[in-house]
């Protein structure tokens, strides 16, 4: 199975800042299936981002994909308040086994 | 609009059985793959199953491989999971996710709001 590592668990950031969020694999997830979701409190996750680059229905264009093999990144251009939430990465490209998930960056105000 | 409803989640001793339902709208439900995915209370996400548009095909964690029966019955637009043999570590959020195609590879475009399972004596 393909493990992914998200960095870092905690962001702290202000209203307008940039964040980065990254998320390693242990192998090479092929064709850049990998994508990313946002959890609120309380709430079920949301696609924001799928084949690594490209946007889901409806996501602002602050929020970008990129990378490929097993290095990825999310990128939210300009915090908004309603972007400080929990981003999981995804992958779906292992053909045999499990999809699998990150654990998590948790993106808070600082 | 798109709508997942999951059903069934309960508090359950060790050992016992539960069956999980997700009822869905919105969509052609027999055209797409559906999935379960799991979060553990403040934990992160674990996918648990998956199921092709029509049965044929279903695949499983690690963890739950052998204990829990993923199925679909098209003409009730519905997706279900038995869990058997349960252990106080499957407790959980347990969410519908609908693929983007009929099987793999995909990701997760809809989600259900979830149904707590509580495995404890």
């Amino acid at each position: 199975e393909i493990m992914l590592t998200q960095s870092p668990a905690t962001l702290s950031l202000s209203p307008g800042e940039r964040a980065t969020l990254s998320c390693g694999a242990s192998r090479y997830v092929s064709s850049s299936y990998l994508a990313w979701y946002q959890q609120k409190p309380g709430q079920a996750p949301r696609l924001l981002i799928y084949d690594a680059s490209n946007r889901a229905t409806g996501i602002p264009d602050r929020f970008s994909g990129s990378g490929s093999g097993t290095d990825f990144t999310l990128t939210i251009s300009s915090l908004e308040p309603e972007d400080f939430a929990v981003y999981y990465c995804h992958q779906y490209g292992d053909s045999q086994g499990a999809l699998t998930f990150g654990g998590g960056t948790k993106v808070e105000i600082k | 609009e798109v709508q997942l409803v999951e059903s069934g989640g309960v508090l359950v001793q060790p050992g016992r059985s539960l069956r999980l339902s997700c009822e869905a709208s919105g969509f052609t439900f027999d055209n797409y793959g559906m999935h379960w995915v799991r979060q553990a209370p403040g934990k992160g996400l674990e996918w648990v199953s998956g199921i092709t548009w029509n049965g044929g095909n279903v695949r499983y964690a690690d963890s739950v491989k052998g204990r829990f029966t993923i199925s679909r019955d098209n003409a009730k637009k519905s997706l279900y999971l038995q869990m058997n043999s349960l252990r106080p570590e499957d407790t959980a959020f347990y969410y519908c996710a609908k693929g983007t195609l009929d099987w793999l590879p995909t990701y997760f475009d809809y989600w259900g709001q979830g149904t707590l399972v509580t495995v404890s004596s």
